[in-house]
């Protein structure tokens, strides 16, 4: 089964700042005949279920601010915030889609 | 608008059975996997269980197999989980969620539910 890993476990940004969360997976997610990462990120709020921010690891889902984007490939992925906002407060999770059991990682949650 | 809503969790005794219902709108029901994943109090998240868009295949994560049944009726739009024999470390909130790949089960969920509590006494 594929484990994934998260760093750090908490983060504290000021506003208007990057914040950058890595997320490393056990095996490559990335599937060699059509290139695509299958590796996802979601936000969760207090009381509220998570929300997609990127699938295939650096495509912004519609209505996503782009100061959130992801990158990396096989193993290692990141996700940036940039310009942080009070609302981007939350924990973030990253995921993987390659194939059953899908895991996730441990979150990192972010303050300000 | 998807909509994705949660019923049937509750407090049961170790060895118990609940059945979690997740009513569904706002898409073709039947043209998309399904999933349910749960968030466990002061750990992370844990996908549960698939299945696909007629209800003919089903994969599940080690620690429910043997005890945990996934359904689905397209007619009504509606998704279940049966959980049996339950054990304290099934207390969680079960979230019902929507594969986002039309066909095809390998895509992140791209929208959740509220979820329904599940607590599991010793």
């Amino acid at each position: 089964d594929i484990v994934m890993t998260q760093s750090p476990d908490s983060l504290a940004v000021s506003l208007g700042d990057r914040a950058t969360i890595n997320c490393k997976s056990s095996q490559t997610v990335l599937y060699s005949s059509n290139k695509k990462n299958y590796l996802a990120w979601y936000q969760q709020k207090p009381g509220q279920p998570p929300k997609l921010l990127i699938s295939w690891a650096s495509t912004r889902e519609s209505g996503v601010p782009d100061r959130f984007s992801g990158s990396g490939s096989g193993t290692d992925f990141t996700l940036t915030i940039s310009n942080l906002q009070a609302e981007d407060v939350a924990i973030y999770f990253c995921q993987h889609y390659y194939t059953v059991p899908y895991a996730f990682g441990q979150g990192t949650k972010l303050e300000i | 608008e998807v909509q994705l809503v949660e019923s049937g969790g509750g407090l049961v005794q170790a060895g118990g059975f609940l059945r979690l219902s997740c009513a569904a709108s706002g898409f073709t029901f039947g043209s998309f996997w399904m999933s349910w994943v749960r968030h466990v109090p002061g750990k992370g998240l844990e996908w549960v269980a698939n299945i696909n868009e007629d209800g003919t295949a089903n994969y599940f994560v080690d620690s429910v197999k043997g005890r945990f049944t996934i359904s689905r009726d397209n007619a009504k739009n509606s998704l279940y989980l049966h959980l049996h024999s339950l054990r304290v470390e099934d207390t969680a909130l079960y979230y019902c969620a929507k594969i986002g790949g039309q066909n095809d089960m390998n895509y992140p969920f791209d929208h959740w539910g509220q979820g329904t509590l599940v607590s599991v006494s010793s």
